[in-house]
Formats: C-alpha cells, sequence, structure tokens
C-alpha cells in the first residue's frame, strides 16, 4: 500500500532557529513529490519536486529529493512567528492521485 | 475567480440529515479534487473530475457520499443521512490539468451533532 510518512509530527523552535522537516515515501509509480504549507484551512503550494538532487529554493525555504533513499526535506532557515503552520508533504503518482503525509505541525516561539 | 472558492466555510448539522457543500473552483481549470481532512490528519481523497471524463470516484467512503459537477465548472458534494464520522474539514482543489499543483479553496468545516 502506497504511503507517505512525515517527521516529527510536531516541532516547537524559537525564532531565528533553522528546522529540517522530514518525509519518506513508498509510493508505486512515483511522479512527483509536493509541499504544502497550511496555516488554517486552505494548503498552499510550496515546492514540486521531480528530480533528484535538485535543491529548489524559494527565500528562507528550500527543499530536495532523493529518489534513491525515498525521501524528501523540508529546511526553513532564520524561522519566523509567520513560519508557524502544517507542513503537508503530498506524492503523485502516475494516475495523478495525491498521497498525503499527516503534517507536521512547526510552532515558532517568539 | 481569481481562486476557489468553498461554501458554506462552516456547517453544523444534526445526524440523519442530508448537506451539500459547494466549490466554485478557479476559472479554466479542468480538473477538479474533494479531499476530507480530519482533525490531526492528512488528506484523504475522495473524488476527481477531469474535464468531461467520468470522475474518478474511488476515494469515497460510503455510498452516502456523491459529487457532481456541472457544466465542467461548479462542483457540489452531498452527503446523506449523515453521522459523527463524517465531522471534517472538505477541502476542495482545482489545477489546470494534471500533474499540476493544485490551488484548495478554503474547506468547508463540517460538524455533524
Amino acid at each position: 500500500e502506497d504511503k507517505v510518512v512525515q517527521s516529527p509530527l510536531s516541532l516547537v523552535v524559537h525564532e531565528g532557529d533553522t528546522v529540517t522537516l522530514n518525509c519518506s515515501y513508498e509510493v508505486t509509480n512515483f511522479r512527483s513529490l509536493l509541499w504544502y504549507k497550511q496555516e488554517k484551512k486552505a494548503p498552499t503550494f510550496l515546492f514540486m519536486l521531480t528530480s533528484s538532487g535538485i535543491e529548489k529554493k524559494s527565500g528562507r525555504l528550500s527543499s530536495i529529493l532523493d529518489k534513491k533513499e525515498l525521501f524528501s526535506i523540508l529546511n526553513i532557515t532564520a524561522t519566523q512567528t509567520g513560519d508557524s503552520a502544517v507542513y503537508l508533504c503530498a506524492v503523485s503518482d502516475s494516475n495523478y492521485q495525491l498521497i498525503w503525509g499527516a503534517g507536521t505541525k512547526l510552532i515558532i516561539k517568539p | 475567480g481569481a481562486g476557489v472558492s468553498q461554501s458554506p466555510s462552516n456547517k453544523v448539522t444534526e445526524k440523519g440529515k442530508d448537506v451539500e457543500l459547494r466549490c466554485d473552483p478557479i476559472s479554466g481549470h479542468t480538473a477538479l479534487y474533494w479531499y476530507r481532512q480530519s482533525l490531526g490528519q492528512g488528506l484523504e481523497f475522495l473524488i476527481y473530475f477531469q474535464g468531461n471524463s467520468a470522475p474518478d470516484k474511488s476515494g469515497l467512503p460510503s455510498d452516502r457520499f456523491s459529487a457532481e459537477r456541472t457544466g465542467g465548472s461548479v462542483s457540489t458534494l452531498t452527503i446523506q443521512r449523515t453521522q459523527q464520522e463524517d465531522s471534517a474539514v472538505y477541502l476542495c482543489a482545482s489545477s489546470l490539468a494534471q500533474f499540476i499543483p493544485h490551488t484548495f479553496g478554503s474547506g468547508t468545516r463540517l460538524t455533524v451533532v
């Protein structure tokens, strides 16, 4: 059965710290891996990764995919309170379906 | 519209009643998805519409759930004879095509009492 596992489930850090969120997967017919940020209800898209070893970067956020070891990490440097959210990882298979992890709840303390 | 619009944003209903949730996708987006998210859980796929093709209903949890998409635009998710375990946030998303990252609506929080 296809699955996506995120760790840790929750994380509390202080403003300015760097965090690394993990996403591992077992999905047949892997197509891409996506990261979303969910602050209230609507997840907002962060990154889509399809190739191993190529870092995607947006400001203080970056992500990389390892298709050999079947995982991805999402890094956030110099965290701010506005980074507090649930970060969701999803993997797309060749049938367009997204398999979602349970998310990592990140709390940034001022 | 500028984004995916869902209504109502919150719905409280009595056990056994039927509910209808509405999703208005971004204009021109041919792909439309419904997901369910229970408290502290990831997203659970419910149903997928792509253009005029037959929808993929493989994620619907029971025959009490149904959805339709009229004219390739607005979609309605109907839950008949609601149960307490149906309480969740129902999220709709649309995209230009398959394999393109979704744009999500703000969801409908359904509470069955």
